[in-house]
């Protein structure tokens, strides 16, 4: 059973616009969440993270917004270049639990110039 | 750079093998982390070391293990390799027990692409 989604396995996006990153989570323990993206060949790299007292975190380009009683987040990344191709993970954390950090199946993010 | 290094960065064996992938963590890091992704699939949580002890199992199959060095060093061993055993094997370290002081964040190496014919 996978405790984080990412139910769309591919998004396209023109250059300059938003694109707007899902992703859910089954597990309410859950109380970290991290996106991570990753080009070809490369490791996954962080890119941002919020935790379960804040409902918005931004960082430049980069919004992640929280809901918890949807047990849903999502990454706004505007405006969107084509340096952002990559595939975008999903992941979340249950510090009460222990330090586990689950990762969703990713989604493809191609930003068209 | 994240500061984590992984080798051998290719691995082409045969069913039945054994092979080992060695993880060296970042500099200060104690927390190794072991992920198996095979194709098309997401990161699969295999196994957490902290300052040399395991402190967390995911799924980790019995012809898999683990360990850390006193140096923090890591090696995932994979043994009697099936042709499902074919995927990237990426190594993270954190400088705390699971979450990095300030942002959670774990760094990762470029991980290991293992096939086996």
């Amino acid at each position: 059973d996978q405790q984080v989604k990412q139910n769309s396995p591919s998004l396209s996006v023109q250059e300059g616009r938003i694109s707007i990153l899902n992703c859910d989570y089954t597990n309410s323990m859950f109380d970290y969440f991290l996106w991570y993206k990753k080009y070809p060949a490369e490791g996954p790299t962080f890119l941002i993270s919020i935790s379960s007292i804040k409902d918005k975190n931004e960082d430049g380009r980069f919004t992640v917004f929280l809901n918890k009683s949807a047990k849903h987040l999502s990454l706004h990344i505007v405006p969107s270049q084509p340096g952002d191709s990559a595939v975008y993970f999903c992941a979340a954390s249950a510090t009460v639990e222990g330090q586990n950090f689950v990762f969703g199946p990713g989604t493809r993010l191609s930003v068209l110039p | 750079d994240s500061g984590v290094t992984q080798t051998p960065k290719h691995l082409i064996t045969a069913t039945g093998q054994r092979v080992t992938l060695r993880c060296s963590p970042r500099s200060g890091d104690l927390s190794v982390y072991w992920y198996q992704q095979s194709l098309d699939q997401g990161l699969q949580f295999l196994i957490q070391y902290y300052n040399g002890e395991e402190r967390a199992k995911g799924n980790i199959l019995e012809r898999f293990s683990a360990q850390q060095f006193p140096d923090l060093h890591s090696e995932l061993n994979l043994s009697s390799l099936e042709l499902g055993d074919s995927a990237l094997y990426f190594c993270a370290s954190s400088v705390a027990q699971g979450v990095a002081l300030n942002t959670g964040e774990l760094f990762f190496g470029e991980g290991s692409r293992l096939t086996v014919l």
